[in-house]
């Protein structure tokens, strides 16, 4: 069974600058998850999505960072414009029923 | 509100000898209590859960935790590491069962390091 793919695994941008990742679930996975996590620190939820309604954007910074899941399948995050303490790794991850699988991760840096 | 408290940031251990990591958790309803490791560049895995059946849960590579709802704790134990073992553990807490109905919220995680 394929696992959580993501693209690209690494960004380095410029402050103002905008950026997208992609993530593609296992194949059925109903359930997907964008998690950003800062170094030292666990991964925070960013926003959950059912299908491709969202369940969960209330730690999303809406002014910068949206997030789409079209067909219920595929998922991009974007965030613009960039800002320096948006650096960190942006994990993604899908559920069937229980357990969360997690992706490889995005490592972006904003200079 | 649930969180999740992680002992120490930076565990060091030697090859051979017991690992323990150490993990508190608060929550206002009966927690669902998660071990996940993480090695560099990589995403999370899944260790071992708790979800109520039995307090001494085992997971994978030979890690076990003991849930305690008197010390509201989660300890990660294994009785000897191993070099494979350096990696970053974090300790989570949800609602749910981490499916669909609850978020999961993480510590802030523990490096540990194994010595030959």
């Amino acid at each position: 069974e394929a696992g959580v793919a993501q693209s690209p695994r690494y960004k380095i941008i410029e402050k103002r600058q905008s950026v997208a990742f992609w993530c593609n679930p296992i194949s059925g996975h109903a359930t997907l998850y964008w998690y950003q996590q800062i170094l030292g620190q666990g991964p925070k939820l960013l926003i959950q999505f059912q299908n491709n309604g969202v369940v969960d954007d209330s730690q999303l910074p809406k002014d910068r960072f949206s997030a789409e899941r079209l067909k219920g399948v595929d998922s991009t995050l974007k965030i613009q414009p960039a800002k320096l303490e948006d650096s960190a790794v942006y994990l993604c991850a899908s559920s069937l029923v229980r357990e969360q699988y997690f992706g490889p991760g995005t490592r972006l840096t904003v200079t | 509100a649930q969180s999740v408290t992680q002992l120490g940031s930076h565990v060091s251990v030697s090859e051979g000898a017991l690992v323990l990591l150490r993990c508190n958790y608060s929550s206002s309803v009966p927690p669902y209590l998660f071990w996940y490791v993480q090695y560099p560049n990589q995403g999370l895995q899944l260790l071992l859960k708790y979800t109520s059946a039995a307090t001494l849960v085992k997971g994978i590579n030979g890690f076990e935790a003991e849930f305690k709802k008197s010390e509201t704790s989660f300890h990660l134990t294994k009785p000897s590491a191993h070099m494979s073992d350096a990696a970053e553990y974090f300790c989570a807490v949800s609602d749910d069962y981490g499916g669909s109905q609850g978020n999961l919220i993480f510590g802030k995680g523990t490096k540990l390091s194994v010595k030959p």
